[in-house]
């Protein structure tokens, strides 16, 4: 069981669709993140929220927009993406982002763009 | 600047032989480490941490790990592998003001 949910579990886009991705944590956290694994390279982390408010943009691409209408969801918006765009989108969480504290990781987001 | 290396990409193993993964790390300050695994098509799963109390961290499923200061090394070792530990392990430092860092993992294979 995990206390991070997200979904859809996979999901297949044209390049100019446009769809979210969304996250859920049931833990009572305040920090969420969202992660980029490609194959063959280390995770990548994309956006940092912390108590509702961004405080990490890792210069990602403006074709992903994120949102966190609270603490408990997260959004990562999708527009116009690229084949390179392809990956497993991983969502965590953690109490609220300081460094000691564990994150908790959603099973992810296949993602596959024609 | 924070930066893990895990030395070796692919480990394989003998089912009910010792397990060895390393992970060294490169930190200003001092670090929290982590390690998680991941299985086929399934999130992280957190498996330890070290946070500056205990040098020998216990973790889940049978799993240790060591932080070794002067060696600035964190391996993770098991002394009797199960099928089930078959995955991708990664190993992760975090410092004060800093995200964390993932090594690039270290697929373990285990044989029957």
């Amino acid at each position: 069981e995990t206390g991070v949910t997200q979904t859809p579990r996979h999901l297949v886009m044209g390049m100019t669709n446009k769809k979210s991705l969304k996250c859920e944590q049931h833990l009572g956290h305040n920090a969420m993140y969202w992660y980029k694994q490609s194959a063959k390279k280390p995770l990548e982390l994309m956006f940092v929220y912390n108590f509702k408010e961004q405080t990490e943009n890792n210069s990602v691409p403006s074709r992903f927009s994120p949102e966190c209408p609270n603490s408990s969801h997260l959004f990562l918006h999708l527009h116009t993406l690229q084949p390179e765009d392809s990956a497993l989108y991983l969502c965590a969480s953690s109490q609220d982002g300081k460094v000691n504290q564990p994150q908790h990781f959603g099973d992810g987001t296949r993602l596959s763009i024609l | 600047a924070q930066s893990v290396t895990q030395l070796d990409s692919h480990v394989s193993v003998s089912e009910g032989t010792p397990v060895l993964l390393r992970c060294n790390y490169s930190s200003s300050y001092s670090p929290s480490l982590f390690w998680y695994v991941q299985h086929p098509n399934k999130g992280l799963q957190l498996l330890l941490k070290y946070t500056s109390a205990a040098t020998l961290v216990k973790g889940i499923n049978g799993f240790e790990a060591e932080f070794k200061k002067s060696e600035t090394s964190f391996h993770l070792t098991k002394p009797s592998a199960h099928m089930s530990d078959a995955a991708e392990y990664f190993c992760v430092v975090s410092e004060e003001g800093q995200n964390f860092v993932f090594g690039p993992g270290t697929r373990l294979s285990v044989l029957p």
